[in-house]
């Protein structure tokens, strides 16, 4: 079967730098997305990976291993207003996106 | 990113109702819309695909008599949860198919309780 992995939660501090993992198994691979979602509102997009290595844009940044099935979402210099769930999502051979339960982040003053 | 409006944004209905959740895609024409589901603490679950002018595809486990979706223009897909019951209560989240290789847009969702 298919499946992503992350933590269910994590806290960190104001103004610090928190990384979310993400392990993934699944029947192919065709690009790997970093989505925010605060509480009662849809997803938006933050990043795409589809090759190897580090994409930055601003304070946030994310990381792509194709051969550990692994990637990371850093986010830098946090906010209150980051306070919200990342969701890792996958899309498969068939280009379905395939998506973890995504990792609740609370940020404390 | 596209724009997508999807309405109500929630509705409480009585067991046995059916509601309609209406999504319209403003910018561009969605040949193929994605419907998912999310209960609290969980990941979005794909339920359906529609596609314009044709029958929805359902994913295993979900009821097609039950969740009804047309798809009858390039702008508009609805979902009609029909006799909705408590367990029907969760965050629905219409999604157009922008192609293979872009990142996914959505609409705003809507929180359906059943009462």
């Amino acid at each position: 079967g298919q499946n992503i992995d992350q933590p269910t939660e994590m806290t960190a501090t104001e103004g610090a730098i928190v990384q979310i993992n993400c392990t993934y198994q699944t029947s192919g691979f065709n690009g790997l997305f970093w989505y925010q979602q605060h509480a009662g509102e849809a997803p938006t997009f933050l990043s795409y990976n589809v090759l190897d290595g580090l994409e930055e844009k601003g304070r946030f940044s994310s990381f792509l291993s194709r051969s550990k099935g692994y990637s990371y979402l850093l986010l830098k210099e946090l906010q209150m207003k980051d306070s919200a769930s990342y969701l890792c999502a996958v899309k498969d051979s068939n280009y379905q996106l395939i998506w973890g339960a995504g990792t609740k982040l609370i940020i404390k003053p | 990113g596209a724009v997508v409006s999807q309405h109500p944004s929630w509705v409480i209905c009585k067991s046995g109702t059916s509601v309609k959740i209406e999504c319209r895609s403003l910018d561009f024409q969605a040949t193929t819309m994605f419907w998912y589901r999310q209960f609290p603490k969980q990941s979005l679950m794909l339920m359906a695909t529609s596609n314009e002018g044709s029958k929805a595809t359902y994913e295993q486990g979900v009821e097609k008599d039950k969740f009804l979706i047309n798809h009858a223009s390039l702008t508009l897909s609805t979902l009609t949860v029909t006799s909705a019951h408590p367990e029907d209560s969760s965050f629905y989240i219409c999604s157009p198919d922008r192609g293979m290789n872009t990142e996914a847009f959505f609409g705003q969702g809507t929180r359906l309780t059943v009462v």
